[in-house]
């Protein structure tokens, strides 16, 4: 299984909402990631996790809360989020997060805020 | 100055050519370099990993790696429209952290 999957692909949700991002990989990667896209514009870094544990909050709101239950899933839960907030949320795996690994992104989900 | 820099293009090369992608980068410290495609509407997808001055080939797909002038670059062979997509240059630097630069359009046309 060489495969990152995310769930839902498509979510549209209210500014006062509670929602969540799902993330499963089976490649027995130790780091993940959670990564936001904005149109045309290149995946910009929100969170790593490595060996289950957050080693990397790129400042983002405090609306966006990741969890790492175990080492194969990763969520981000997203609570009163914004309309500037809607863009395509990017999970990716690699073996650890030292090395020379590339990542593993998934199909991503692409998320509207109304 | 942009830790990782790309023309944006787009970059439009007739079928069969080849077509010439650059990136440059800032942090001396990089470790690792790679090349990601991404068609409009998708995830980025790996296809060049390079981490020695040099070349590497895969198929169609050739990086070149010049550290000392801190310049990636990919080379691809006889373009097909199938090639034409975003194509984004990353580097791992310090902490270990992907940074993408802003990507480069390539339009194949027939």
């Amino acid at each position: 299984d060489t495969e990152v999957t995310q769930t839902p692909k498509h979510l549209v949700m209210g500014m006062t909402n509670k929602k969540s991002l799902k993330c499963e990989q089976h490649m027995g990667h130790r780091a993940m990631y959670w990564y936001k896209q904005k149109a045309k514009k290149p995946p910009e870094l929100m969170f790593v996790y490595s060996y289950e544990k957050l080693s990397i909050n790129e400042s983002v709101p405090s609306r966006f809360s990741p969890e790492c239950p175990n080492s194969s899933l990763l969520n981000l839960h997203l609570h009163a989020l914004q309309p500037e907030d809607s863009a395509l949320y990017l999970c990716a795996s690699s073996q650890n997060r030292e090395g020379y690994y590339g990542y593993t992104f998934g199909s991503g989900t692409r998320l509207t805020v109304v | 100055q942009k830790e990782v820099e790309q023309n944006s293009g787009p970059l439009s090369v007739p079928e069969g050519a080849i077509a010439s992608l650059n990136c440059t980068y800032s942090d001396r410290g990089s470790q690792s370099f790679f090349w990601y495609r991404q068609y409009s509407g998708k995830s980025p997808e790996l296809i060049m990993s390079i981490y020695s001055n040099g070349d590497k080939e895969d198929g169609r797909f050739t990086a070149q790696l010049n550290k000392a002038s801190q310049y990636v670059s990919l080379l691809i062979r006889d373009s097909q429209p199938s090639d034409s997509a975003t194509y984004l240059c990353a580097v791992r630097g310090g902490g270990n952290k992907l940074t993408f630069g802003t990507g480069t359009q390539l339009k194949v046309e027939l």
